[in-house]
């Protein structure tokens, strides 16, 4: 089963715009992972945030994570006509595995 | 460092069939892990080995099964296909297992069952 809902399902933006997803969890967690999809193939890891951090940085990606409220945000800023992908939040909690959000659907048009 | 590589990409079955599929990890990683991608369920895990040993399995019927062999590479094995197991199918490696690291994904096996 999956561990919590992202929001939107669905966005749609301009080049050059930012662009956020948010997710949420339901149980605690070591570390949460964003993924990038593009059109149903492999999943390309963007990045890792710990439990005990609260932003990381990573070229235009900006990740927050309020493990308080369980949810975590990804911010593209930015966006270019390439951004278009699916977009996954997955959380590592004490069990041996990545239990992923429902995903966002990001369309970046040029 | 080449990437995480599943063959084959695609496949089409017939139910009732069964299927292997095939995982070869990054070079030096233990630790592989195998998840089922379809659009109404979408991303569930399936098991993880490390060292040759299934070390956690998901909420799957026992028609799915595993193995690690001692170069780290696994296969996948679902026997008598039904239509349902219509999906892509990804494997990850990471180095130690613990989930603590980043989880490499291959491009995916896409299994189509008539």
């Amino acid at each position: 089963s999956q561990q919590g809902e992202e929001d939107p399902q669905a966005l749609s933006i301009q080049e050059g715009e930012n662009a956020t997803m948010n997710c949420s969890y339901k149980t605690s967690i070591n570390n949460l992972q964003w993924y990038r999809q593009n059109s149903g193939r492999g999943l390309v890891h963007l990045i890792l945030i710990r439990s005990n951090e609260r932003e990381k940085h990573s070229g235009r990606l900006r990740v927050t994570l309020d493990t308080s409220k369980k949810s975590s945000s990804l911010l593209i800023t930015a966006s270019r006509a390439a951004d278009t992908a699916s977009y996954f939040c997955a959380t590592a909690g004490s069990a041996r595995q990545l239990t992923f959000g429902s995903g966002t659907q990001l369309t970046v048009l040029p | 460092k080449a990437g995480v590589t599943q063959t084959p990409r695609y496949l089409i079955k017939t139910r009732g069939q069964q299927v292997t599929l095939s995982c070869s990890p990054i070079s030096g990683h233990r630790s592989v892990s195998w998840y089922q991608q379809t659009p109404g369920q979408g991303l569930q895990f399936l098991f993880e080995y490390f060292s040759e040993t299934q070390r956690n399995k998901g909420n799957f019927p026992g028609r799915f099964s595993g193995r690690q062999f001692s170069n780290s590479r696994s296969e996948m094995n679902v026997s008598t296909l039904e239509l349902g197991d219509s999906a892509l199918y990804l494997c990850a490696s990471s180095f130690r297992g613990t989930f603590t690291d980043t989880q490499y994904f291959g491009p995916g096996t896409r299994l189509t069952v008539l």
